[in-house]
């Protein structure tokens, strides 16, 4: 399986402040995702990470509130701008590797939990 | 509509007794993949299994055991003989195939909190 890094693993944030978390991959990686978990709930994909190109957001995520930058294989970032406290939540990136047999299957970084004040 | 659907929220048992987490799933696509990951207290979310749609053979590993089932779109956890370090939430997630072949993004179900105590 792949080794993924979350920076920072915690941090407690003002609100009207941004903050970028970037995750690193020890190989490369062709999918990679961002997800938020809020506080006792389940986990919610924010945006696929594409390399080279913009990310592809879900319904409800939007660029200015959440960028990512993907600029190579092995590494992305994700913003959380102008936070407020809705946006206290944990924050994990996850990429696609192989298994088993050559399947493929989703690996997830130790996510970034964030609490704004 | 794709879906997943954990409906026990918390289950608690006693040390060595087995456990049966539920998972059912909706989805019109032929083509799937269905998964179960572990998230301890820390927070890290941990890999268990991969089942694609098309291979229903039950699967086991050690204390823990899956069952597919597609006539009634269930893929169970079983835990036999639990333990305090089981103690976690279980999440069970479909995805599905992107254009090119590879995995997409994963629909997750609420979790259910399993607590084992000695």
């Amino acid at each position: 399986s792949a080794v993924i890094s979350q920076k920072p693993s915690r941090d407690i944030c003002q609100r009207g402040t941004s903050l970028t978390i970037q995750c690193q991959v020890d190989s490369q990686v062709t999918m990679m995702f961002w997800y938020r978990q809020q506080p006792g709930q389940s986990l919610t994909l924010i945006a696929t990470a594409n390399q080279g190109s913009e990310a592809t957001y879900e319904s409800g995520f939007v660029i200015d509130k959440f960028p990512i930058s993907r600029p190579n294989l092995t590494f992305s970032t994700l913003t959380v701008s102008n936070m407020s406290p809705e946006d206290s939540s944990i924050y994990l990136c996850s990429v696609v590797f192989l298994w088993d047999a050559g399947q493929e299957t989703q690996y997830f970084g130790p996510g970034t939990r964030l609490l704004v004040l | 509509a794709q879906k997943v659907t954990q409906a026990q929220t918390e289950i608690s048992v006693v040390e060595k007794e087995d456990v049966t987490l539920d998972c059912v799933y909706e989805t019109r696509d032929t083509t799937y993949y269905l998964f179960w990951y572990k998230q301890p207290p820390s927070g890290e979310l941990v890999f268990l299994i991969r089942r694609n749609s098309f291979d229903e053979q039950n699967e086991i590993s050690g204390r823990y055991s899956w069952n597919f089932q597609k006539s009634t779109s269930s893929f169970n956890f079983t835990i036999t003989a639990s333990q305090v370090v089981d103690s976690a939430v279980y999440f069970c997630a479909l995805s599905h195939p992107r254009v090119g072949g590879s995995q997409g993004n994963l629909i997750f179900g609420k979790g259910t909190k399993l607590s084992v105590k000695p």
